[in-house]
């Protein structure tokens, strides 16, 4: 069975400090894909990992992808409010979704 | 262009009617997606089209769902004698098949089932 795990499946942060998302995969997909939604609104692309060890960074944001391990992380460096949202990884052909980590930072 | 737009962006209905939903991807994609989410989980995977060829369908899905995007273009998805369970968020998205991959998601379509 595909399967793709997050965690944790909520966070809340406080300002300025460093945080980790992990994306387990059970497919043998080479890409993943990180996607942001806000409360209410759809999906938003942040990041396409396309081979073994690619890293992506935007922001405060950084993405990494280890296929042999099937994991993707989301490192975010000292957190602000405005990335309060639900983050999702997803992989393969069918774009299989994992349950989301929601994100909430407090001053 | 715009992106993707979805129709009607609520549809309230009464149990066992029917109700379709529209998605105009953007023009130059030719793959399309379907997914429905629930409040507090990640989009589950429909449907999705490479060009008019429907080319995976979800094995969870009920027979009373059904997709089209006959030329290639918009497509509709139907859900038959709808009940309560159905309710959810409808997205759609598009991708070019040339691309990363990476798609791009229309603002969906709400459907309450009363």
């Amino acid at each position: 069975e595909l399967k793709v795990e997050q965690n944790p499946l909520f966070l809340s942060m406080q300002e300025g400090k460093n945080y980790t998302i992990y994306c387990n995969y059970s497919t043998t997909s080479d890409r993943l894909y990180w996607y942001r939604q806000d409360p209410g609104k759809s999906l938003e692309s942040l990041f396409v990992l396309l081979s073994n060890g690619a890293v992506k960074q935007e922001g405060r944001l950084m993405a990494s992808l280890d296929t042999k391990a099937r994991l993707s992380t989301l490192h975010i460096t000292a957190a602000v409010h405005d990335l309060s949202a639900t983050y999702f990884c997803a992989v393969d052909m069918e774009v299989l979704f994992g349950k989301g980590t929601k994100l909430s930072v407090k001053p | 262009d715009t992106g993707v737009s979805q129709d009607p962006r609520h549809k309230i209905t009464k149990r066992g009617q029917n109700v379709t939903f529209r998605c105009d991807p953007i023009s130059e994609h030719n793959r399309l997606y379907w997914y429905r989410q629930t409040l507090g989980q990640g989009p589950e995977f429909l449907t999705y089209f490479q060009n008019e060829a429907q080319l995976e369908k979800s094995r969870l899905l009920s027979d009373r769902f059904s997709a089209e995007r006959p030329k290639g273009s918009f497509s509709t998805l139907e859900i038959q004698r709808t009940e309560q369970g159905d309710s959810a968020m409808y997205l759609c998205a598009s991708s070019h098949s040339g691309g990363a991959g990476e798609l791009f998601f229309g603002e969906g379509s709400r459907l309450t089932v009363l």
